[in-house]
């Protein structure tokens, strides 16, 4: 177990709310990353940090934000949730080097109603 | 851009049987490649990875190696398990900040 922890499991909240993710780290890995699962496209990189305060935008970015004001936290908001928000969401950590292996968190499943 | 491509399934065996999933990858310079493992319910875990052309990455039976002349990683195992089933995803990653891309995943049924 890598010790990452998310929070909530699993979520049900209507359109046009302000939702916000959690994920936990207790390895100190300098990078952290959220990712969304959807059928037929993998994982894709939604927002990552490379350091306290240091994030950047990944492929699908738009109608989400994050912040890491702690080296053990990264938050994943959606400002106004939409429905093609509904998906599963993935907090990884990781390290430099190359092929340095990702370890993922359980998975936050999101419903959008 | 950066991306992989891998067959999609659901890929349905027998146990005992010969696997194989293949997995192309389009990418400038010299990324690092890997599969991931998702069993039901649970995140993904790392199978097994290789950094560099002609590397063989191998993990609990399964093997891929890295071919550059072909930009392929293709996964495979002698003898697949019942235990075996689960959603396999092929990913590389770019360099910068070890950020992953995947393909969109196999989905294995092994059957007694």
């Amino acid at each position: 177990d890598a010790g990452i922890t998310q929070s909530p499991r699993h979520k049900v909240t209507e359109t046009g709310t302000p939702v916000t993710l959690r994920c936990h780290q207790t390895e100190n890995h300098r990078y952290m990353y959220w990712y969304r699962q959807d059928p037929g496209h993998g994982l894709r990189l939604i927002h990552y940090s490379y350091g306290v305060k240091d994030t950047d935008k990944g492929e699908v970015s738009d109608g989400y934000s994050v912040s890491r004001s702690k080296t053990e936290d990264f938050l994943l908001t959606l400002e106004s949730a939409t429905s093609s928000q509904t998906s599963v969401y993935f907090c990884a950590i990781g390290s430099s080097g190359a092929g340095t292996e990702a370890f993922f968190g359980q998975g936050t499943r999101l419903t959008v109603v | 851009g950066n991306s992989v491509t891998q067959m999609e399934g659901p890929v349905t065996l027998s146990e005992e049987a010969f696997l194989t999933i293949n997995c192309t990858y389009t990418a400038t310079g010299y990324p690092s490649l890997f599969w991931y493992v998702q069993y039901p319910g649970e995140g993904l875990q790392l199978l097994l990875k290789a950094t560099k052309a002609d590397d063989k990455g191998s993990n609990k039976g399964f093997e891929a190696t890295y071919r550059k002349e072909t930009t392929s990683f293709h996964l495979e195992k002698g003898s697949v398990q019942v235990s075996d089933s689960a959603v396999y995803f092929c990913a590389l990653s770019d360099g910068g900040y070890n950020k992953l891309i995947f393909g969109a995943g196999t989905r294995l049924a092994v059957h007694p």
